[in-house]
């Protein structure tokens, strides 16, 4: 079964660089949510998007942004980067109407170093 | 606002045995859903069991279960004999179901307990 895909795998920036994560939802899911998750730290919510418009927001820095695009998928933008910022980036989908079998379907996440 | 506690950072088990990992959440919400999730040194997040609150059955998934007490907000995973193969930092989150205008579906996850299976 196909599942949530994200692209890259890693990246690598110096402070003050931007980055742009990727994120393709599980096909027919229409809600997607990211969530970091620095070095020994539990995955903090940061955004989510539902029908390509923001539905619910975090921690999400002022210096990131995001959007759902018309085929669903989602891209988180972060500029001006900074050291604290290295950290795994999760992307989750799921298909709101499956109300009987409410979950999130997880990436395998991004891992972003900044140096 | 709801939070999720896990009051063990780290636990390790002999392998082929029982151990058994704490949750504890609070929440004014009648109706919600709680979820383990295993992170293995890959870092992908996989799930593993999910209980719905209004279900008095506690959920099964082959060598996974849970007890859940919802009186006393607790959310507890039984890993029965255990393998190599479940060591893993374990999270443990809760959802409320997404209500138009309110709740989106998203999850909140407790800091984790780091388990460890010895052979």
């Amino acid at each position: 079964a196909a599942g949530v895909i994200q692209s890259p795998r890693h990246l690598i920036k110096e402070k003050r660089e931007t980055a742009t994560l990727k994120c393709y939802p599980i096909p027919r899911h229409d809600t997607v949510y990211w969530y970091q998750q620095g070095p020994g730290q539990d995955p903090q919510f940061l955004i989510s998007f539902y029908e390509k418009m923001q539905s619910d927001k975090g921690s999400i820095p002022d210096r990131f942004s995001a959007q759902q695009f018309s085929d669903y998928h989602s891209e988180l933008n972060m500029s001006s980067l900074e050291l604290g910022d290295s950290a795994l980036y999760f992307c989750a989908s799921r298909y709101r109407r499956d109300t009987f079998n409410e979950k999130l379907f997880f990436g395998s996440g991004t891992q972003l170093s900044v140096l | 606002a709801q939070t999720v506690t896990q009051s063990q950072p780290e636990m390790s088990v002999q392998e082929a045995e029982t151990v058994t990992l704490s949750c504890t959440y609070d929440t004014s919400e009648n109706n919600y859903y709680l979820f383990w999730y295993k992170q293995p040194p890959s870092r992908q997040m996989i799930l593993v069991i999910r209980q719905e609150a209004y279900k008095q059955q506690n959920a099964t998934e082959n060598r996974f279960s849970v007890n859940f007490q919802k009186a006393a907000k607790s959310f507890s995973l039984k890993i029965s004999d255990s393998q190599l193969g479940d060591t893993a930092m374990y999270f443990c989150a809760f959802m409320k179901p997404y209500n138009y205008g309110g709740s989106q579906g998203n999850l909140i996850f407790g800091k984790g307990t780091k388990l460890s299976v010895k052979p």
